[in-house]
């Protein structure tokens, strides 16, 4: 089963716009990770936050995370067209097993 | 340097038949992840790799799945039996291991069982 639950399931935004996306998950967790996918084929690691940290930045892409409420947020700021893909979060639970949620659909419309 | 990189892209077989699905993960890098990704899904964790040997198979469906990775480097997917709800795509991911938790996916295998 899938720990992480992404929502919205699908987001459509203008170009410019900002995406937020949020990730909820059920057990305790030592980092989550959050990736984004093109295409259905592979994924690319955006970014990741350890248990002990509340938010992170990289470039256009802030991650915070609520470790009480077991649930994580990342934002995309001025967003582009090239920014169009699934975006997925992904738990450890203590182990090296990454459980990856079920995934946001952006589209960015220029 | 070279990414992760999985052969073959697309497998097309037929229900019953046995197939094979290699990942060549990044050099020196000695976790290795197999996950399954059906349409509209999430990646579905597989097995994990630290060097050799298979540190958590718990996510195999059942026994008619089975991954080696005997050197350490390459790993291979076995399918035996093939079914039609195997049908999905396959992807592989490498980590330096341990500590660095960063995972690089390689592009997958498109497996059709007809």
């Amino acid at each position: 089963s899938q720990q992480g639950e992404e929502d919205p399931q699908a987001l459509s935004i203008q170009e410019g716009e900002n995406a937020t996306m949020n990730c909820s998950y059920k057990t305790s967790i030592n980092n989550l990770q959050w990736y984004r996918q093109n295409s259905g084929r592979g994924l690319v690691h955006l970014i990741l936050i350890r248990s002990n940290e509340r938010e992170k930045h990289s470039g256009r892409l802030r991650v915070t995370l609520d470790t009480s409420k077991k649930s994580s947020s990342l934002l995309i700021t001025a967003s582009r067209a090239a920014d169009t893909a699934s975006y997925f979060c992904a738990t450890d639970a203590g182990t090296y097993k990454y459980i990856f949620g079920t995934g946001t659909r952006l589209k960015v419309l220029a | 340097g070279a990414g992760v990189s999985q052969t073959p892209s697309n497998k097309v077989t037929e229900k019953g038949k046995y197939v094979e699905l290699r990942c060549d993960p990044i050099s020196g890098h000695t976790a290795l992840y197999w996950y399954r990704q059906s349409l509209g899904q999430g990646p579905e964790f597989l097995i994990y790799f630290q060097g050799t040997g298979a540190a958590d198979d718990s996510g195999l469906p059942n026994d008619r799945f089975f991954a080696v990775r005997p050197e350490g480097s390459v790993s291979t997917l076995k399918i035996q039996r093939t079914e039609r709800g195997d049908s999905a795509v396959y992807l592989c991911a490498s980590s330096l291991g341990r500590v660095i938790k960063e995972q690089f996916f390689g592009p997958g295998t498109r497996l059709t069982v007809l």
